[in-house]
């Protein structure tokens, strides 16, 4: 039972670069959430898909896109990476409103 | 402006005695309220959750308590036990269907054997 599935776990990028984050989960889920986790910041939400094909922005969403092709997956991109985009990015899903969230291990990625 | 707050970053506890971790909120509005457990290098995992109409829930070792009108939940963890070492998030959100979770800072707990 894979649950909620991060690719890749670490990366390394420079300064404009650009990247996709990955994010499967197999247990037929509507909601599917993008997370950055910053020393003394706790959780911040970037970006979260209410189903198919749907987009919304959270908190943070400035410098990133998200897509949601296929209910089961939900993508994450830097289009042009920067220093303040270090982090560790939590991909979360659950199946209503009002239910607790199933996180994946989370992608630590580093921009120099 | 944080609308979750945990105001304390970390807390020591000995083994079997009880570990108190608590959040503050400022939004009237939330209504649901869930508590997450966080090892190193691993996702957050939901540990037990509790809903505006009631003022308490429980779980095995694990109780939730809500006081509504000072905006303010406590997690008991009782006996506290070695492997419960680790950050616990607590996170609020709305019944209105706004589907978005807030999470405070954190708390890092240390069970001392």
């Amino acid at each position: 039972n894979a649950g909620v599935t991060q690719t890749p776990k670490f990366r390394v990028l420079k300064t404009g670069q650009s990247m996709t984050l990955l994010c499967a989960q197999d247990m037929n889920h509507e909601y599917m959430y993008w997370y950055r986790q910053d020393p003394g910041m706790g959780l911040r939400l970037i970006h979260y898909s209410v189903g198919e094909g749907t987009t919304a922005k959270g908190e943070v969403p400035d410098g990133y896109n998200v897509s949601r092709l296929k209910k089961q997956n939900f993508l994450l991109g830097l289009e042009s990476a920067a220093p303040s985009q270090t982090s560790v990015y939590f991909c979360a899903s659950s199946d209503r409103v009002n239910q607790p969230q199933h996180f994946g291990d989370g992608t630590r990625l580093s921009i120099l | 402006d944080q609308q979750v707050k945990q105001n304390s970053p970390s807390l020591s506890v000995q083994e079997g005695r009880i570990s108190i971790l608590n959040c503050d909120y400022t939004n009237s509005m939330f209504d649901y309220f869930l508590w997450y457990k966080k090892y190193p290098a691993e996702g957050p995992t939901f540990l037990i959750s509790i809903s505006s109409i009631k003022d308490k829930n429980e779980d095995g070792r694990f109780t939730v308590f809500l006081n509504k009108s000072a905006k303010h939940l406590s997690l008991h963890i009782v006996p506290s036990q070695p492997g419960d070492s680790a950050v616990y998030f607590c996170a609020a959100s709305e019944a209105s269907g706004t589907y978005k979770y807030i999470f405070g800072t954190g708390t890092r707990l240390k069970v001392l054997a």
